[in-house]
């Protein structure tokens, strides 16, 4: 069965910084390229950032480049989002997503991590 | 980068009818990588449609996608009570997966 299991979220003052978890099971971590995707209360779906099975390729949403990173560890099935210098409208349920037969088409979802940026 | 728009933004219907769930997309979608997924309340969305009109693994086939280029469309034949929900179409044919605004199916 596969399982996607998102942690670190919580409340952060703007400017700040938080380090998104995600361990998954169930299937081959490295196979396969793994996505974040964010929705703040109320709102819809964005698509943040994708990286490829192996790490080398990484993109981004332009309402976070050069302030978030992602990476993983394919040795500890476990994807990451680092999150630097926050914002209030960086305040979302942010997922994990496993990419299916193209890098950002969804099969699979974790439950999400709330991440919550005021003062 | 390509925008989708979904119309309308809410949908009122009975549960049995039909419902016809549209998203338009700015330019032409490489491939027809066009998604759909439900999402309920306090849920993770689902995969429902990916190819524009191919379901994905356990999804009745009452629903059903369609179209191509830049207008597709998701239909529910019969609505059942557990389809009341919010749908987004996403494009995935470039490295950026961009959502749509979504469609609330509501019960009317």
């Amino acid at each position: 069965e596969v399982q996607l299991l998102e942690s670190g979220g919580g409340l952060v003052q703007p400017g700040g910084s938080l380090r998104l978890s995600c361990a998954v099971s169930g299937f081959t971590f490295s196979s396969y390229a793994m996505s974040w995707v964010r929705q703040a209360p109320g709102k819809g779906l964005e698509w943040v950032s994708v990286i490829s099975g192996s790490g080398g390729a990484t993109y981004y949403a332009d309402s976070v480049k050069g302030r978030f990173t992602v990476s993983r560890d394919n040795s500890k099935n476990t994807l990451y989002l680092q999150m630097n210098s926050l914002r209030g409208e960086d305040t979302a349920v942010y997922y994990c997503a496993k990419g299916a037969t193209s890098r950002t088409l969804f099969d699979y979802w974790g439950q999400g991590t709330l991440v919550t940026v005021s003062s | 980068e390509i925008v989708l728009t979904q119309s309308p933004a809410t949908l009122s219907l009975s549960p049995g009818e039909r419902a016809t769930l549209s998203c338009g997309a700015s330019q032409s979608v490489a491939s027809n990588y066009l998604a759909w997924y439900q999402q309920k309340p306090g849920q993770a969305p689902r995969l429902l449609i990916y190819g524009a009109s191919s379901r994905a693994t356990g999804i009745p086939d009452r629903f059903s996608g369609s179209g191509s280029g830049t207008d597709f469309t998701l239909t529910i034949s019969r609505l059942e009570p557990e389809d009341f929900a919010v749908y987004y179409c996403q494009q995935y044919g470039s490295s950026r997966g961009t959502f749509g605004g979504g469609t609330k199916v509501e019960i009317k």
